[in-house]
């Protein structure tokens, strides 16, 4: 059964740090997401990453994926206030499905 | 612009009710999707839908089911809720292997 966890699970960084949020998956699957969700709002769609060594870069957020070690992270940079939200992966529940599992979530507070 | 609309944004119910959810897209997507999030359990799919008619169990289906009579509508049914169903419950929309669309959620309390 596939499992995904995140940690950590609460994060409160400073403005201008650098950090990472991981997300370890325990079985084998050809897609995995990141996703945003400020405080009382729907989720929002950042990341897919289809394949080993996937990369991709928006602003301040740089979301990896190792496929061999089951891992993604999410790396921010220079943190800012706006980034406050919690982040979700979610990974397919096996090839050719739709069907994703989620992690539990990281609540990301970034302050003055 | 892509939308996923939940019909009721906050919803109060008895023990017992028989409560209806409901859920429409306007992207023409296959897939559709129930969750429900709870603190400290993140999102957890209740029922999934890829086509009209067609659906399949996710991981906690139980007292739930669940209507697909057409492609942009997804309904969600309790058939008798219970207080552990208090929860909040999104729907999402997506064409297969694509990301999903999320609607802004139902925060039922069941009383």
């Amino acid at each position: 059964e596939l499992k995904v966890e995140q940690n950590p699970l609460f994060l409160s960084m400073q403005e201008g740090k650098n950090y990472t949020i991981y997300c370890n998956y325990s079985t084998t699957s050809d897609r995995l997401y990141w996703y945003r969700q400020d405080p009382g709002k729907s989720l929002e769609s950042l990341f897919v990453l289809l394949s080993n060594g996937a990369v991709k870069q928006e602003g301040r957020l740089m979301a990896s994926l190792d496929t061999k070690a089951r891992l993604s992270t999410l790396h921010i940079t220079a943190a800012v206030h706006d980034l406050s939200a919690t982040y979700f992966c979610a990974v397919a529940k096996s090839y050719n499905t739709d069907k994703l599992i989620f992690g539990t979530g990281t609540r990301l507070q970034v302050f003055p | 612009d892509v939308k996923v609309t939940q019909s009721s944004r906050y919803l109060v119910k008895r023990t017992g009710e028989k409560v209806f959810l409901e859920c429409v897209q306007d992207m023409d997507h296959e897939n559709m999707f129930w969750y429900r999030q709870d603190p400290g359990l993140g999102l957890r799919l209740i029922y999934f839908s890829y086509d009209v008619k067609m659906k399949e169990k996710g991981d906690i289906p139980e007292g739930y089911s669940v209507s697909r009579e057409k492609k942009e509508r997804f309904s969600l049914i309790l058939e008798s809720a219970s207080t552990n169903q208090t929860s909040m419950y999104l729907c999402a929309s997506s064409l297969s292997g694509r990301k999903l669309f999320f609607g802004s959620g139902t925060q039922l309390s069941v009383l």
